[in-house]
């Protein structure tokens, strides 16, 4: 069964431009959750869905946001971006949110490079 | 949410066993003990995760204090595909981790 596929792998942008990354789960997982991992912080939760709904956010600024569609595949935005979003953004899957049994599966990242 | 406690780096042995602490005294009682590794230019994969009694899996066996403060996740043979930082995650939920900075293990030939 494939993974977790994240597109692109590798992307430049500008500083104040937006960005759209991608994140298609495993086959038949419902929920997905995004990560950012720089030096600097480590990795640090970004938001989960679920069925289409947010149910978890972390501490990040409003520039930062997503959204998940009916086929599970989730998107994320990062809007007036800043150099400090250079990072590896990681998306991740599992069966559902939380009990016993579930644990999540991660993919390769989009390396973000800001200039 | 709460925090765990890991030593920033370790060592082992190749074929020996490794046992990595964390300590997590404010754990609650709905906490599930998480342990993620990630190799050098991946992301995190899962090794283990457990309530209250230890478990076993193919990949290693977590050993949790009776009194939950603390757990060991034990490697019984170092490889060096086990070069990795290895993260101890505290959460009730399968994806909304916490990551701290984890152990960095590195595996002598």
């Amino acid at each position: 069964k494939a993974g977790v596929t994240q597109t692109p792998r590798y992307l430049i942008k500008t500083r104040g431009q937006q960005v759209t990354l991608s994140c298609s789960p495993i086959s038949g997982h419902r929920s997905v959750s995004w990560y950012q991992q720089t030096p600097g912080q480590g990795l640090q939760f970004l938001f989960e869905y679920f069925s289409e709904t947010q149910r978890n956010k972390g501490n990040f600024p409003g520039r930062f946001s997503g959204r998940q569609f009916s086929n599970s595949r989730s998107e994320m935005n990062v809007s007036t971006l800043e150099l400090g979003d250079s990072a590896l953004y990681l998306c991740a899957s599992s069966h559902t949110p939380g009990g016993p049994g579930r644990w999540a599966f991660f993919g390769q990242g989009t390396r973000l490079t800001v200039v | 949410d709460a925090k765990t406690t890991q030593p920033n780096s370790m060592e082992s042995n190749e074929e020996e066993p490794v046992h990595l602490p964390c300590n997590h005294s404010t754990i609650s009682g709905t906490d599930y003990i998480h342990w993620y590794r990630q190799l050098p230019s991946q992301g995190p994969e899962y090794v283990i995760h457990g309530l209250t009694s230890n478990v076993n899996n193919r990949m290693a066996s977590l050993a949790i204090a009776e009194d939950r403060k603390s757990s060991t996740l034990i490697l019984h043979r170092a490889t060096l595909r086990d070069a990795a930082v290895y993260y101890c995650i505290l959460g009730s939920g399968a994806n909304n981790l916490f990551f701290g900075t984890g152990t960095r293990l590195t595996v002598i030939p």
